[in-house]
């Protein structure tokens, strides 16, 4: 079964700063898709950025982007010049790409941004 | 606003009593997926509809059920509800089934069970 491990329970990072996330994942799949989702004080869930498992490339929004290493089965989220608005709730979630899929998320990573 | 409007906001009841959640999908959108959000257990997806049908199961207990009516809207049905059963309970919808679609989340109807 597949599973994903956000290992950092909170974290801390300086206004204007960047931070990066940790995100594992373990699967037997090799068509998958990766995402990241923040959750904002007021509860309402938004994808940050997503990130196909066949592409190579990594996955970049505005001030959002990844590092996804497919072989490590990691996929950590980095964001730049960090704003008071980017606290939050972060959740690295999996899904399958078949007619049966499924959506992991991990536990999730509270960030605190320090003014 | 994502779009996706769901009802009630909040809700209480008692153990052992029944509850339906409700959800809207944004205009056009063709799938609805159910999640649940607690304490202990963090963010877990329930199941998934398509045009009425059920797509995708997750881990969704036998006293809970759901349904996606013609209309597209769709009910979750909890029953025989226990204290462990207070969450946050979110319903998001996409245009298609694909995985890849970007899921709108609605608002979450928050279930506490006495």
């Amino acid at each position: 079964a597949q599973t994903v491990t956000q290992s950092q329970p909170e974290m801390s990072v300086q206004e204007a700063e960047t931070v990066t996330l940790s995100c594992t994942y373990d699967t037997s799949e090799s068509d998958y898709y990766l995402f990241w989702y923040k959750q904002p004080p007021s509860r309402q869930m938004i994808l940050v950025i997503r990130q196909e498992a066949y592409k190579q490339q990594n996955a970049t929004e505005n001030r959002f982007s990844v590092n996804f290493q497919k072989a490590a089965k990691s996929f950590s989220l980095k964001i730049s010049d960090s704003q008071l608005g980017d606290a939050a709730m972060y959740f690295c979630a999996y899904r399958s790409d078949g007619r049966d899929d499924k959506i992991i998320f991990g536990k999730g990573t509270r960030l605190h941004i320090l003014p | 606003d994502s779009g996706v409007t769901q009802t009630p906001k909040h809700l209480i009841t008692a153990t052992g009593q029944r509850v339906t959640l409700r959800c809207s999908p944004r205009s056009g959108d063709l799938s609805v997926y159910w999640y649940q959000q607690s304490l202990d257990q963090g963010l877990q997806f329930l199941i998934q509809y398509y045009n009425g049908e059920e797509r995708a199961k997750g881990n969704i207990l036998e006293r809970f059920s759901a349904q996606q009516f013609p209309d597209l809207h769709s009910e979750l049905n909890l029953s025989s509800l226990e204290l462990g059963d207070s969450a946050l309970y979110f319903c998001a919808s996409t245009l298609t089934s694909a995985p890849y679609n970007e899921q709108f989340f609605g608002p979450g109807t928050r279930l506490t069970v006495l």
